[in-house]
């Protein structure tokens, strides 16, 4: 089945530096890479998405890239706050398209 | 705006207790979801339905059982609590061909079995 692997488990940067958490995922036929954030006590929700038909997607200081040759896609935040301190998850669909598996997770400190 | 529900934040149960968590959402979706989250192993999907009635397993269904019979409401069912499964539960719902579309999480139910 799919496996979806997320490194760092846990990163730590300093307010305006910039923080890139990657994924790697191992099912071919996966088509959609949606990446989710957690802050403390809430839900996960969906911050930025990005299907293989394009390459790289860009949403103010978010982006996402994705090497689908590679089996690999990223999280870019830039100029961090600490706002962005939360858990990240990044998730592949399953290649029959009705679910999807997530990666464990990246806890992300953003330092002021 | 998308809702999902989950009945409760807190639950406590016995070893041994049946336990019923129930999800209900608001958008006429048709794909909903039960994911376990502990630390370290993220977002784990144990059961997962696509119809009324219809159910799949995810990656780890074992200990649970599932229940649609309204296509708002999706229940996760542990027939015989045991301690390995304290952890957060966390409900999620999305259009047809979940994969490709965004799941839309509840608040999660937070399962304490001793």
């Amino acid at each position: 089945g799919e496996n979806v692997e997320q490194h760092p488990s846990t990163l730590s940067v300093q307010e305006g530096d910039s923080a890139v958490i990657k994924c790697t995922y191992s099912d071919s036929a996966s088509n959609y890479f949606p990446w989710y954030k957690q802050e403390l006590g809430k839900r996960p929700q969906l911050i930025i998405d990005i299907r293989s038909n394009v390459g790289e997607k860009k949403d103010q200081r978010i982006a996402v890239t994705l090497n689908k040759t590679a089996k690999h896609f990223s999280l870019h935040i830039t100029e961090t706050q600490p706002e962005d301190s939360a858990v990240y998850f990044c998730a592949a669909s399953v290649g029959d398209n009705n679910d999807m598996r997530f990666g464990a997770g990246t806890r992300l400190t953003v330092k002021p | 705006d998308v809702k999902v529900t989950q009945s409760s934040r807190y639950l406590v149960k016995r070893t041994g207790e049946k336990v019923f968590l129930e999800c209900v959402q608001d958008m006429d979706h048709e794909n909903m979801f039960w994911y376990r989250q502990d630390p370290g192993l993220g977002l784990r999907l144990i059961y997962f339905s696509y119809d009324v009635k219809m159910k799949e397993k995810g990656d780890i269904p074992e200990g649970y059982s599932v229940s649609r019979e309204k296509k708002e409401r999706f229940s996760l069912i542990l027939e015989s609590a045991s301690t390995n499964q304290t952890s957060m539960y966390l409900c999620a719902s999305s259009l047809l061909d979940g994969g490709l579309y965004e799941q839309y999480f509840g608040p999660g139910t937070r399962l304490t079995v001793t």
